[in-house]
Parts: structure tokens; sequence; C-alpha cells
């Protein structure tokens, strides 16, 4: 079975562009959840979206967005970049059985460096 | 609020030696998860282990085990006779019961783990 894939891996972009990175679920996960990774905070939660609804969303600034579509796969989204947003997003997939959700699994993330 | 804390910021030991890394948390849930990962430098999250609350029997799985004390809010991780391809960052994680759309994880800071062989 395949696990979550990430695209692009690697992405560098100057400050004030805008980029999207997309994230594809395991094959029958309907939940798809976004992190980012730096150095000086950590693994901080961005959103989760579930049949193509955002349910839950950490403390981030709007420029961050994201979608899910019907097939699941997910884009995030982030405008106007900023030096600070240089990090590893890392998508995560999992399922929800009788109500509860199960594991997720993460992809090999996208390394974005903001120049 | 939850909070995920392994003090252990790095730790190396020399291959086959026995080494435990630390977590403990905090969360105000009376049913909720805990997870290992492992990070391997590609940056792949690697699932290990999900606990839930309710079950607090120690997990033993080949050379890894784990260790779950309520009592103590920890969830400790030993690894026997490790090896090399043990090195990697290793992150605890709690969320809460994943039934009302908060399925959040929330990560401690990680230990950088070096098996010096």
């Amino acid at each position: 079975k395949a696990g979550v894939t990430q695209t692009p891996r690697y992405l560098i972009k100057t400050r004030g562009q805008q980029v999207t990175l997309s994230c594809s679920p395991i094959s029958g996960h309907r939940s798809v959840s976004w992190y980012q990774q730096t150095p000086g905070q950590g693994l901080q939660f961005l959103f989760e979206y579930f049949s193509e609804t955002q349910r839950n969303k950490g403390n981030f600034p709007g420029r961050f967005s994201g979608r899910q579509f019907s097939n699941s796969r997910s884009e995030m989204n982030v405008s106007t970049l900023e030096l600070g947003d240089s990090a590893l997003y890392l998508c995560a997939s999992s399922r929800w059985t009788s109500g509860v959700q199960e594991t997720q699994y993460f992809g090999p993330g996208t390394r974005l460096l903001v120049l | 609020a939850q909070k995920v804390t392994q003090a252990q910021t790095e730790i190396s030991v020399v291959e086959k030696e026995d080494v435990t890394l630390d977590c403990v948390y905090e969360t105000r849930d009376t049913t909720y998860y805990l997870f290992w990962y492992k990070q391997p430098p590609s940056g792949e999250l690697v699932f290990l282990i999900r606990r839930n609350s309710f079950d607090e029997q120690n997990e033993i799985s080949g050379r890894y085990s784990w260790n779950f004390q309520k009592s103590t809010s920890s969830f400790n991780f030993t690894i026997t006779a490790s090896q090399v391809v043990d090195s990697a960052v290793y992150f605890c994680a709690l969320s809460d019961f994943g039934t009302g759309g908060n399925e959040k994880l929330t990560f401690g800071t990680g230990t950088r783990l070096t098996i010096i062989p």
C-alpha cells in the first residue's frame, strides 16, 4: 500500500511570493493534517481537513491556508512568504473507524526555503 | 492545554548498549493517546507506537519497549541492544481521543539519539 506522498520535496522561494504544497493521503484515509517543523518552534499543528472541510486549525496567521479535494488530496498555500516560513512541512493522513481517529501516518515532507 | 516534555535533548550511546528515552506529558483530558515517532535524517516521521490512556500495559516489539505510567504521566521508550540504524530524532506526542474533531498531535521537542559504532 502506497504511503503518504508530498510534492514537491524541495522548494526555494523569495520573500513575498506564494507557494502551494500538495499531499496525497494513503488510500482510504479521509483525514489530512499539516504540520510545520522548524528548529526553533519544533513540530506545530497547522490544520486538519476531513471530507473537504477544515475541522481544526492551529495558531498560524491567515497567510496559511489549505483545502481538500473530493479524492482526499490536500493542498496547503502560504501567501506573502516570510523568511520565518522556511521549514519542513509535513502532511499526515489517517482513517476514521467507528467515529474514532486512527493513527496519523506522515509523508516525507516538503522542505521550503525562503530567501 | 496539552504539553509534552522530552528533557533529553541529545543522547549518545555505544552500539549494543540499552538506552531509554523519557517522555512526560500534561493533559486535562481523561482519555487520550500517546505516540512515539522516529525521524531519520530523511525527514519523514515514522510511526512506532500508539497507546490509549486506558491501557497501561507495557509493550515490547523486538528490541523496542515502552513503559506507560499514568501515575507519573510518563511514557518512556527503551531500545535494547542499540544499533547504528537506531540513530534518529525520536518524538513523543499526545492527542485527545479524536472523537470531537480535535485530532491534532502535540509533540515534544524530540531527543536526538546517536549510536556510536
